[in-house]
Protein backbone atom coordinates (compact mmCIF):
# COMPACT_ATOMS: atom_id res chain seq x y z
CA UNK A 1 0.00 0.00 0.00
CA UNK A 2 1.42 3.44 -1.11
CA UNK A 3 3.05 5.31 2.14
CA UNK A 4 3.79 8.94 2.77
CA UNK A 5 6.81 8.81 3.90
CA UNK A 6 8.80 11.39 6.51
CA UNK A 7 12.19 12.16 7.55
CA UNK A 8 14.01 12.26 9.79
CA UNK A 9 11.80 10.26 12.62
CA UNK A 10 13.05 12.73 15.33
CA UNK A 11 15.47 15.83 14.78
CA UNK A 12 16.86 17.78 17.99
CA UNK A 13 17.70 21.71 17.11
CA UNK A 14 19.10 24.73 19.09
CA UNK A 15 16.79 27.79 19.38
CA UNK A 16 17.23 30.19 16.75
CA UNK A 17 18.40 27.47 14.00
CA UNK A 18 16.66 26.72 11.01
CA UNK A 19 15.09 23.18 10.41
CA UNK A 20 13.77 21.73 7.33
CA UNK A 21 11.24 18.59 7.76
CA UNK A 22 11.08 16.31 4.76
CA UNK A 23 8.31 14.46 3.39
CA UNK A 24 7.72 12.52 0.03
CA UNK A 25 3.81 12.18 -0.58
CA UNK A 26 2.09 9.46 -2.75
CA UNK A 27 3.11 9.60 -5.74
CA UNK A 28 -0.62 10.44 -7.79
CA UNK A 29 -1.34 12.48 -4.97
CA UNK A 30 -2.46 16.52 -5.51
CA UNK A 31 -2.81 18.34 -2.19
CA UNK A 32 -0.29 18.45 0.22
CA UNK A 33 -0.56 19.07 4.04
CA UNK A 34 1.86 19.93 7.32
CA UNK A 35 -0.13 19.55 10.96
CA UNK A 36 1.63 19.27 13.74
CA UNK A 37 1.08 18.30 17.40
CA UNK A 38 2.34 19.69 20.32
CA UNK A 39 2.57 17.19 23.28
CA UNK A 40 -0.20 16.86 25.01
CA UNK A 41 -2.67 19.12 22.84
CA UNK A 42 -4.61 18.58 19.56
CA UNK A 43 -3.35 18.13 16.13
CA UNK A 44 -3.48 21.61 13.97
CA UNK A 45 -3.31 22.29 11.08
CA UNK A 46 -0.68 24.47 9.50
CA UNK A 47 -0.78 24.47 5.57
CA UNK A 48 -1.97 23.22 2.68
CA UNK A 49 -0.63 23.29 -0.81
CA UNK A 50 -1.91 22.29 -4.44
CA UNK A 51 -0.54 23.20 -7.71
CA UNK A 52 2.68 24.73 -6.46
CA UNK A 53 1.25 27.03 -3.74
CA UNK A 54 0.08 27.35 -1.10
CA UNK A 55 -4.24 27.08 -0.75
CA UNK A 56 -4.60 28.05 2.75
CA UNK A 57 -3.05 28.03 6.16
CA UNK A 58 -3.46 28.55 9.68
CA UNK A 59 -2.72 31.44 12.15
CA UNK A 60 0.46 28.83 13.45
CA UNK A 61 1.86 29.43 9.75
CA UNK A 62 3.87 32.60 10.21
CA UNK A 63 6.47 34.33 8.57
CA UNK A 64 8.78 31.65 9.98
CA UNK A 65 7.46 28.66 8.08
CA UNK A 66 7.88 27.91 4.37
CA UNK A 67 6.97 25.02 2.25
CA UNK A 68 8.57 23.90 -0.83
CA UNK A 69 8.34 21.19 -3.83
CA UNK A 70 11.26 21.48 -4.70
CA UNK A 71 11.55 18.25 -7.54
CA UNK A 72 8.28 16.71 -7.95
CA UNK A 73 8.59 14.47 -5.00
CA UNK A 74 10.23 16.22 -1.95
CA UNK A 75 7.27 18.32 -0.12
CA UNK A 76 9.33 20.38 2.39
CA UNK A 77 8.61 22.26 5.49
CA UNK A 78 10.91 24.93 6.91
CA UNK A 79 11.35 26.83 10.00
CA UNK A 80 13.37 29.87 9.59
CA UNK A 81 14.37 30.63 13.15
CA UNK A 82 13.17 27.43 15.57
CA UNK A 83 11.63 28.84 18.77
CA UNK A 84 11.26 26.63 22.03
CA UNK A 85 7.51 26.28 21.01
CA UNK A 86 8.27 24.84 18.30
CA UNK A 87 8.40 21.64 19.52
CA UNK A 88 6.26 19.47 18.59
CA UNK A 89 5.44 15.86 15.94
CA UNK A 90 5.03 16.86 12.80
CA UNK A 91 2.82 15.31 10.32
CA UNK A 92 2.82 15.26 6.59
CA UNK A 93 -0.16 14.00 4.50
CA UNK A 94 -1.29 14.10 1.27
CA UNK A 95 -4.84 13.29 -0.85
CA UNK A 96 -5.72 12.64 -4.43
CA UNK A 97 -7.95 15.97 -5.53
CA UNK A 98 -11.68 14.61 -5.15
CA UNK A 99 -10.85 12.68 -1.89
CA UNK A 100 -13.28 13.12 1.07
CA UNK A 101 -10.62 14.41 3.57
CA UNK A 102 -9.61 10.58 3.53
CA UNK A 103 -5.49 12.22 3.73
CA UNK A 104 -2.66 9.60 3.85
CA UNK A 105 -0.21 10.59 6.37
CA UNK A 106 2.91 9.86 7.36
CA UNK A 107 4.67 8.60 10.71
CA UNK A 108 5.37 11.88 12.02
CA UNK A 109 8.57 13.83 12.79
CA UNK A 110 9.50 14.69 16.20
CA UNK A 111 11.12 18.17 16.75
CA UNK A 112 12.41 19.21 19.72
CA UNK A 113 13.89 22.68 20.08
CA UNK A 114 16.60 23.02 22.79
CA UNK B 1 -15.49 28.08 14.48
CA UNK B 2 -14.62 24.41 14.15
CA UNK B 3 -13.47 22.36 16.97
CA UNK B 4 -13.45 18.34 18.44
CA UNK B 5 -13.57 17.28 22.35
CA UNK B 6 -12.36 14.06 23.05
CA UNK B 7 -12.63 12.10 25.82
CA UNK B 8 -9.18 12.34 28.13
CA UNK B 9 -7.26 9.25 28.02
CA UNK B 10 -5.67 7.22 28.52
CA UNK B 11 -8.05 4.67 28.54
CA UNK B 12 -7.29 1.04 30.15
CA UNK B 13 -9.26 -1.94 28.82
CA UNK B 14 -8.70 -5.54 29.58
CA UNK B 15 -9.12 -7.67 26.40
CA UNK B 16 -13.01 -8.31 24.66
CA UNK B 17 -14.23 -5.54 26.96
CA UNK B 18 -16.57 -2.75 25.21
CA UNK B 19 -14.73 0.99 24.19
CA UNK B 20 -16.52 3.90 23.91
CA UNK B 21 -14.94 6.98 23.05
CA UNK B 22 -16.57 10.04 23.73
CA UNK B 23 -16.34 12.82 20.73
CA UNK B 24 -18.35 15.38 20.94
CA UNK B 25 -18.23 18.69 17.94
CA UNK B 26 -18.57 22.78 17.05
CA UNK B 27 -18.50 22.90 13.28
CA UNK B 28 -20.05 25.79 11.23
CA UNK B 29 -22.31 24.30 8.23
CA UNK B 30 -22.36 20.57 7.82
CA UNK B 31 -19.12 18.69 8.70
CA UNK B 32 -17.54 15.20 7.79
CA UNK B 33 -16.56 12.95 10.80
CA UNK B 34 -13.51 11.38 10.72
CA UNK B 35 -11.61 8.78 13.45
CA UNK B 36 -7.97 8.19 12.89
CA UNK B 37 -5.88 5.97 14.33
CA UNK B 38 -1.94 5.72 15.10
CA UNK B 39 -0.55 2.32 16.19
CA UNK B 40 3.27 3.14 17.82
CA UNK B 41 6.09 3.98 14.93
CA UNK B 42 3.12 4.43 12.25
CA UNK B 43 1.20 7.34 10.98
CA UNK B 44 -2.72 8.47 11.32
CA UNK B 45 -4.63 5.96 9.59
CA UNK B 46 -8.31 6.81 8.25
CA UNK B 47 -10.45 4.10 10.20
CA UNK B 48 -14.04 5.57 9.83
CA UNK B 49 -15.59 8.19 8.04
CA UNK B 50 -19.33 9.58 8.18
CA UNK B 51 -20.12 12.49 5.87
CA UNK B 52 -23.63 13.07 6.45
CA UNK B 53 -26.31 12.87 9.48
CA UNK B 54 -27.44 9.60 10.90
CA UNK B 55 -24.28 7.67 9.25
CA UNK B 56 -22.61 5.03 10.54
CA UNK B 57 -18.61 4.65 10.00
CA UNK B 58 -17.85 1.06 10.48
CA UNK B 59 -14.28 -1.06 10.10
CA UNK B 60 -12.58 -3.40 11.76
CA UNK B 61 -15.34 -4.04 14.41
CA UNK B 62 -15.21 -0.70 15.18
CA UNK B 63 -18.19 2.07 14.45
CA UNK B 64 -19.23 5.47 15.02
CA UNK B 65 -22.53 6.96 13.93
CA UNK B 66 -22.96 11.02 12.84
CA UNK B 67 -25.40 12.03 15.71
CA UNK B 68 -26.32 15.85 14.60
CA UNK B 69 -28.62 16.43 17.17
CA UNK B 70 -26.41 15.81 20.15
CA UNK B 71 -23.33 17.05 17.87
CA UNK B 72 -21.72 13.78 18.66
CA UNK B 73 -19.23 11.16 16.91
CA UNK B 74 -18.71 8.33 19.61
CA UNK B 75 -16.50 5.29 18.67
CA UNK B 76 -17.05 2.16 19.61
CA UNK B 77 -16.26 -1.32 19.65
CA UNK B 78 -17.64 -4.47 21.39
CA UNK B 79 -14.96 -6.36 21.85
CA UNK B 80 -11.71 -5.21 22.28
CA UNK B 81 -7.84 -6.68 21.14
CA UNK B 82 -4.51 -6.27 22.18
CA UNK B 83 -3.63 -5.03 18.76
CA UNK B 84 -6.22 -2.37 19.30
CA UNK B 85 -4.29 -0.21 21.33
CA UNK B 86 -3.60 3.10 19.88
CA UNK B 87 -3.91 6.29 19.85
CA UNK B 88 -7.54 7.30 18.07
CA UNK B 89 -8.36 10.71 17.03
CA UNK B 90 -11.88 12.30 16.25
CA UNK B 91 -11.41 14.97 13.35
CA UNK B 92 -14.07 17.03 11.27
CA UNK B 93 -13.60 18.82 8.02
CA UNK B 94 -16.14 21.24 6.30
CA UNK B 95 -15.85 22.69 3.17
CA UNK B 96 -12.24 23.52 3.20
CA UNK B 97 -9.73 21.55 2.47
CA UNK B 98 -8.61 20.55 6.05
CA UNK B 99 -9.15 18.91 9.08
CA UNK B 100 -9.49 19.87 12.75
CA UNK B 101 -8.72 17.21 15.08
CA UNK B 102 -9.31 16.34 18.80
CA UNK B 103 -6.09 15.44 21.14
CA UNK B 104 -6.31 12.28 20.59
CA UNK B 105 -7.07 9.41 23.45
CA UNK B 106 -4.61 6.41 23.95
CA UNK B 107 -5.99 3.05 24.39
CA UNK B 108 -4.01 0.04 25.90
CA UNK B 109 -5.88 -3.37 25.80
CA UNK B 110 -4.16 -6.22 28.01
CA UNK B 111 -4.25 -9.74 27.67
Amino acid sequence: EPEVTQTPSHQVTQMGQEVILRCVPISNHLYFYWYRQILGQKVEFLVSFYNNEISEKSEIFDDQFSVERPDGSNFTLKIRSTKLEDSAMYFCASSQLSQPGGYTFGSGTRLTVV
Amino acid sequence: GNSVTQMEGPVTLSEEAFLTINCTYTATGYPSLFWYVQYPGEGLQLLLKATKADDKGSNKGFEATYRKETTSFHLEKGSVQVSDSAVYFCALRTGANNLFFGTGTRLTVIP
